[in-house]
């Protein structure tokens, strides 16, 4: 089973407008940490925010943010205010206690995002 | 400035042929990892090392070799290369590895590996 599921390939959204990435995750382990990283074109992977499973309050970071419903499992990533430069592909993974506190993240398959001008 | 570096970026070899993708970063990091990205299966972990001297398998380890002699080096080794081993490859530390830190992973650029 999918650990981590991202079910939208790819998605437009226009400049300035909000725009709501998907992530599900899977895992009997209390304690979890959910990453997004951003890919550009150029290859690279970027961090972008945090989410522990502990925490009470979504994570925010500049334009993103974090919604984070834990009963459903779901980790979803809101950018607001798009810009033409937030096309790229998203990655949401997960660290969990299961990989033997390895470092390992489980990734989902990405996003893809293109924003329209 | 903190950083994983990784060479050589590209690289395009033949079947057979072995090749060593280094790696190195400089945030003294316990935790480092290599991974291979995939179009529609992500990123999978292929070695990981928890410090010098300590590495172990992650997914996907078939026809990889790792090795951790020191701590900011962290190098991927191909014996024997095979076509189904085109890849992007990355490299990544971390300063804690446990499941409720918060601690980012920080990648490396990348190294697209082509086998003909």
């Amino acid at each position: 089973a999918q650990k981590i599921t991202q079910t939208q390939p790819g998605m437009f959204v226009q400049e300035k407008e909000a725009v709501t990435l998907d992530c599900t995750y899977d895992t009997s382990d209390p304690s979890y940490g959910l990453f997004w990283y951003k890919q550009p074109s150029s290859g690279e992977m970027i961090f972008l925010i945090y989410q522990g499973s502990y925490d009470q309050q979504n994570a925010t970071e500049g334009r993103y943010s974090l919604n984070f419903q834990k009963a459903r499992k779901s980790a979803n990533l809101v950018i607001s205010a798009s810009q033409l430069g937030d096309s790229a592909m998203y990655f949401c993974a997960m660290r969990e206690a299961g990989s033997g506190n390895t470092g390992k993240l489980i990734f989902g398959q990405g996003t893809t995002l293109q924003v329209k001008p | 400035e903190a950083q994983v570096t990784q060479n050589p970026r590209y690289l395009i070899t033949v079947t057979g042929k072995k090749l060593t993708v280094t790696c190195s970063q400089n945030m003294n990091h316990e935790y480092m990892s290599w991974y291979r990205q995939d179009p529609g299966l992500g990123l999978r972990q292929i070695y990981y090392s928890m410090n010098v001297e300590v590495t172990d398998k992650g997914d996907v380890p078939e026809g990889y070799k790792v090795s951790r002699k020191e701590k900011r080096n962290f190098p991927l080794i191909l014996e024997s290369p095979s076509p189904n081993q085109t890849s992007l490859y990355f490299c990544a530390s971390t300063l804690n590895g446990q499941a409720g830190s918060r601690s980012e992973q920080f990648f490396g650029p990348g190294t697209r590996l082509t086998v003909l």
